[in-house]
C-alpha cells in the first residue's frame, strides 16, 4: 500500500498569512493526488486534483504543486473561513490512501 | 446541482449487518464511478470501496474485504454498501463520493455521511 505522510499535523496562522502543507507518498504516484478540506467532520470538499488543478468554485488563493512523491498545498492570503482539516489523497493505485490530516487553526 | 444523500446508518450489535444507501441526483449516475469512504470518530478519512460506472468492477480495502459488498442500481440512481459481520472498529461516519468521472480519479463530490455504530 502507498503511505501518505502529511506535515505538519497541525498549525496556527493569521489571516493574510501564506500557509504551506506538504504531503509525501511512499512511492511515486505521478500526479494522481487530490487535496480536500473538511470542517468539523462534515462532508469533505475537493480543492485540488491532479496535484495542481483547482476544483471549480474554489478560490484562487488555493494552489497545489508537485509530482512523483512530493506535493504541496499552498494557501496564499489565509482567510477566516479556511480553518479546518486538510487531507491529501492518492488515487494512482488501490487501495486509495489518505494522509493523516493537517488541522489548520486561525489565530 | 450534484446531490448525494446517504441513509441507513444505525446502531448495530457486533456480528450484525447493515445496508447503506446513497441516493444520487443532479447528474447522470450511469456514467460515474462511485466510492464509500469512512471516518471513525476523531480519526482521519479511510477509503472503503469503489465501483465503476457500469457496476462491473469493484475494489475493497483489506479491512472490509469479504465482509462488505458495494453495488449500484442505475434505475434508482442509488449506491449501496452491504455490511456484514460488523465489528466495533467499523464504527464510523460513512460518506459516499462521486468520482470526477472514471475509476482512477479523485472524489469530486461527497455526501453528508451516515453514522454506523457497532456496539453491544
Amino acid at each position: 500500500d502507498i503511505q501518505m505522510t502529511q506535515s505538519p499535523s497541525s498549525l496556527s496562522a493569521s489571516v493574510g498569512d501564506r500557509v504551506t502543507i506538504t504531503c509525501r507518498a511512499s512511492q511515486g504516484i505521478r500526479n494522481s493526488l487530490a487535496w480536500y478540506q473538511q470542517k468539523s467532520e462534515k462532508a469533505p470538499k475537493s480543492l485540488i486534483y491532479s496535484a495542481s488543478s483547482l476544483e471549480s468554485g474554489v478560490p484562487s488563493r488555493f494552489s497545489g504543486s508537485g509530482s512523483g512523491t512530493d506535493f504541496t498545498l499552498t494557501i496564499s492570503g489565509l482567510q477566516p473561513e479556511d480553518f479546518g482539516t486538510y487531507y491529501c489523497q492518492q488515487y494512482n493505485s488501490y487501495p486509495y490512501t489518505f494522509g493523516q490530516g493537517t488541522k489548520l487553526e486561525i489565530k | 446541482e450534484v446531490q448525494l444523500l446517504e441513509s441507513g446508518g444505525d446502531l448495530v450489535q457486533p456480528g450484525g449487518s447493515l445496508r447503506l444507501s446513497c441516493a444520487a441526483s443532479g447528474f447522470n449516475f450511469n456514467t460515474y464511478a462511485m466510492s464509500w469512504v469512512r471516518q471513525a470518530p476523531g480519526k482521519g478519512l479511510e477509503w472503503v470501496s469503489t465501483i465503476d460506472s457500469r457496476g462491473l468492477r469493484t475494489f475493497y480495502a483489506d479491512s472490509v474485504k469479504g465482509r462488505f459488498t458495494i453495488s449500484r442500481d442505475t434505475s434508482k440512481s442509488t449506491l449501496f454498501l452491504q455490511m456484514n459481520s460488523l465489528r466495533a472498529d467499523d464504527t464510523a461516519v460513512y460518506f459516499c463520493a462521486r468520482h470526477q468521472a472514471t475509476l482512477n480519479e479523485h472524489f469530486q463530490h461527497w455526501g453528508q455521511g451516515t453514522l454506523v455504530t457497532v456496539s453491544s
